[in-house]
């Protein structure tokens, strides 16, 4: 089974640029979630979908981000215009329907210059 | 407002001692306990802990969860190399239902030297 996939792997944009990562989660999984981790700080939660469904977008930080995931497969995550203070490791977990564990992928590295 | 801390945040030992990880939190709506290893990438999932008391163990690494002091430990024994990575604990928050989301720990960084 293939696991959690995210890409890109690293990202180097320049402030005011727009960048879009992409989570293809384990297949049939129909929970997928975005967290982000800031040098220093803990892993962060930014959402959660069930399916195509945003379930809870509590975490996200501002009107900058947008996340989408149109049929219910992969997902992306869109900062536009970034900011020097997006810049962190973006990870995208996933999980079944049975609420069983929640399996990450590799992140994917953002840093806005 | 909830919270995960992990002790100590950094660790170094030498190939073969044993190590306790410690995490306490304060999360209201507590559904489980999560450890995880990262290395290099993704986190990669060690134990999930629901009920107190009950160790849960795979090779050298164990984890039990106490409810009552609201925090876990993570035993590793005969420490090897490989152990290097950084430690995560997460707890799982939310109601009955799906609206659950991890709340982490800083993280604990071992280090084990030959």
């Amino acid at each position: 089974e293939a696991g959690v996939t995210q890409f890109p792997s690293h990202s180097v944009i320049e402030k005011g640029q727009t960048v879009t990562l992409r989570c293809d989660p384990i297949s049939g999984h129909d929970n997928l979630y975005w967290y982000r981790r800031v040098m220093g700080k803990e892993i962060k939660f930014l959402l959660h979908f069930v399916k195509e469904s945003k379930q809870d977008e509590s975490g996200m930080p501002n009107n900058r981000f947008l996340a989408e995931r149109t049929g219910g497969t992969y997902s992306t995550l869109k900062v536009q215009p970034a900011e020097l203070e997006d810049s962190g490791v973006y990870f995208c977990a996933s999980r079944g329907r049975y609420l069983d564990g929640y399996t990450f992928g590799s992140g994917t590295r953002l840093t806005v210059v | 407002e909830d919270k995960v801390v992990q002790s100590p945040l950094s660790l170094v030992v030498h190939e073969g001692d044993t190590v306790t990880l410690n995490c306490s939190y304060e999360v209201t709506n507590f559904r489980s306990l999560l450890w995880y290893k990262q290395e290099k990438k993704a986190p990669t999932f060690l134990f999930m802990l629901t009920s107190s008391g009950i160790e849960k163990k795979s090779g050298r690494l164990s984890s039990i969860l106490d409810k009552k002091e609201l925090s876990s430990i993570l035993n590793i024994t005969a420490t090897q190399t490989g152990d290097s990575a950084i430690y995560l604990c997460a707890v799982e928050a939310g109601n009955a239902g799906n609206n659950r989301k991890l709340i982490w720990g800083l993280g604990t960084s071992l280090a084990v030297n030959p």
